[in-house]
């Protein structure tokens, strides 16, 4: 299986804030990576397909980019509600940065 | 709109088996295929499996093979999700989910999801 490992596992972060969550490969996975937002109680919420296409109805300051084993998440000024756990899934998912309030 | 929606909380004992149902409406499910995924409190996602509609051909993640088995009743657009010899480790919720064509690996569409809770 392709391991996914994520990095920071929290991330402490204000309103207003650029966050940019990493997300490494075991082995290449090409563009076959996606971004969700999970809150709690609730099912993944898909953000980014195919490492940088915007899912239908998520707002643009969430972005992807990366190709291969190394991909990025960034949240270009974070609002109220992005504060949540987020994954990355390639082969497999890795184990979630939770963006918490600083 | 796509809508997938799951069964309700089990508890079982070490040892039982669960069968978990999925009812989708909003697209065509009878030519489409379904994963099953899990999820323990704190861990990402864990894919169990697919299953399809059309012709019934499933792929099992091997770590559960001999345990699950997926199926699908297409006259009421539903599909189940059986788990033999439950451990106190399967305690996790499991979820329907669906990819769609031109997506990759990405699941767009999820289930509310189903705690199963295995304890004596």
């Amino acid at each position: 299986d392709i391991r996914m490992t994520q990095s920071p596992s929290t991330l402490s972060a204000s309103v207003g804030d650029r966050v940019t969550i990493t997300c490494r490969a075991s082995q290449s996975v090409r563009n076959w990576l996606a971004w969700y937002q999970q809150k709690p109680g609730k099912a993944p919420k898909l953000l980014i397909y195919k490492a940088s296409t915007l899912e239908s109805g998520v707002p643009s300051r969430f972005s992807g980019s990366g190709y291969g084993t190394e991909f990025t998440l960034t949240i270009s000024r974070l609002q109220p509600d992005d504060f949540a756990t987020y994954y990355c899934q390639g082969g497999t998912f890795g184990q979630g940065t939770k963006v918490e309030v600083k | 709109q796509v809508q997938l929606v799951q069964s309700g909380p089990e508890v079982k004992r070490p040892g039982a088996s669960v069968k978990v149902s999925c009812k989708a409406s909003g697209y065509s499910f009878e030519t489409s295929g379904i994963s099953w995924l899990r999820q323990a409190p704190g861990q990402g996602p864990e894919w169990l499996g697919w299953v399809n509609a059309y012709n019934s051909n499933k792929t099992y993640a091997q770590k559960f093979r001999g345990r699950v088995t997926m199926t699908t009743d297409t006259p009421t657009n539903t599909a189940y999700l059986e788990l033999r010899s439950l451990r106190s480790d399967d305690t996790s919720t499991y979820y329907c989910a669906l990819k769609p064509k031109d997506y990759g690996v990405a699941y767009a569409y999820w289930g509310q999801g189903t705690l199963v809770t295995v304890s004596s």
